[in-house]
């Protein structure tokens, strides 16, 4: 099983473009969610998805949209980039059963915004 | 609102020595889940243990250990005889029992010297 799997693992922009963050699980898990790591701050949740078609923002949504049209995949697209947007990002996935069940998280990718 | 604090952001012990690392937590929920995740040098995030709020045994796991206090609400880690590659960024983290929306703390960052 592959599990979870980010794409790109690295990726430089420039202030004002866009790009999606790719992310897709095998496990037919009900829950994905984006997460940032950024030094000194732990992991924050951006946005959250309990199911195909169904998605909510986390502790820090502003400037990022996600969609999730099937059950494995769950993109993360960042609008216009800015500098504040640089940072490590952590897709993961989840089952709920009598509870939450451990976060499967990707390989992460690291983004940097000039 | 749901909060987790690491008070330790660094420490270092020479190889052998047992470290405790500490995690409070703050939740208004009577169930909750905490989770404790090892980040190694190289970048993932390796799930290392789950527990609920009604299950206040303490676990042990070869050299590790967690002690679950619902009365101080914390959740510490303790690494018995520690060795160099238990060096890594160790995050404790707190869920509802809905939903999969881990909420992390800052982390604290582990290193063993030979």
């Amino acid at each position: 099983n592959a599990g979870v799997t980010q794409t790109p693992k690295f990726q430089v922009l420039k202030t004002g473009q866009s790009m999606t963050l790719q992310c897709a699980q095998d496990m037919n898990h009900e829950y994905m969610s984006w997460y940032r790591q950024d030094p000194g701050m732990g992991l924050r949740l951006i946005h959250y998805s309990v199911g195909a078609g169904i998605t909510d923002q986390g502790e820090v949504p502003n400037g990022y949209n996600v969609s999730r049209s099937t059950t494995e995949d769950f993109p993360l697209r960042l609008l216009s980039a800015a500098p504040s947007q640089t940072s490590v990002y952590f897709c993961a996935s989840s089952y709920q059963r009598g509870g939450p069940g451990e976060l499967f998280f990707g390989e992460g990718s690291r983004l940097t915004v000039l | 609102a749901q909060k987790v604090t690491q008070a330790q952001t660094e420490i270092s012990v020479v190889e052998k020595e047992d470290v405790t690392l500490d995690c409070v937590y703050e939740t208004r929920d009577t169930t909750y889940y905490l989770f404790w995740y090892k980040q190694p040098p190289s970048g993932e995030l390796v799930f290392l243990i789950r527990r609920n709020s009604f299950d206040e045994q303490n676990e042990i796991s070869g050299r590790y250990s967690w002690n679950f206090q619902k009365s101080t609400s914390s959740f510490n880690f303790t690494i018995t005889a520690s060795q160099v590659v238990d060096s890594a960024v160790y995050f404790c983290a707190l869920s509802q029992p809905y939903g999969n929306k881990l909420v992390f703390g800052a982390g604290t960052i582990l290193r063993v010297k030979s």
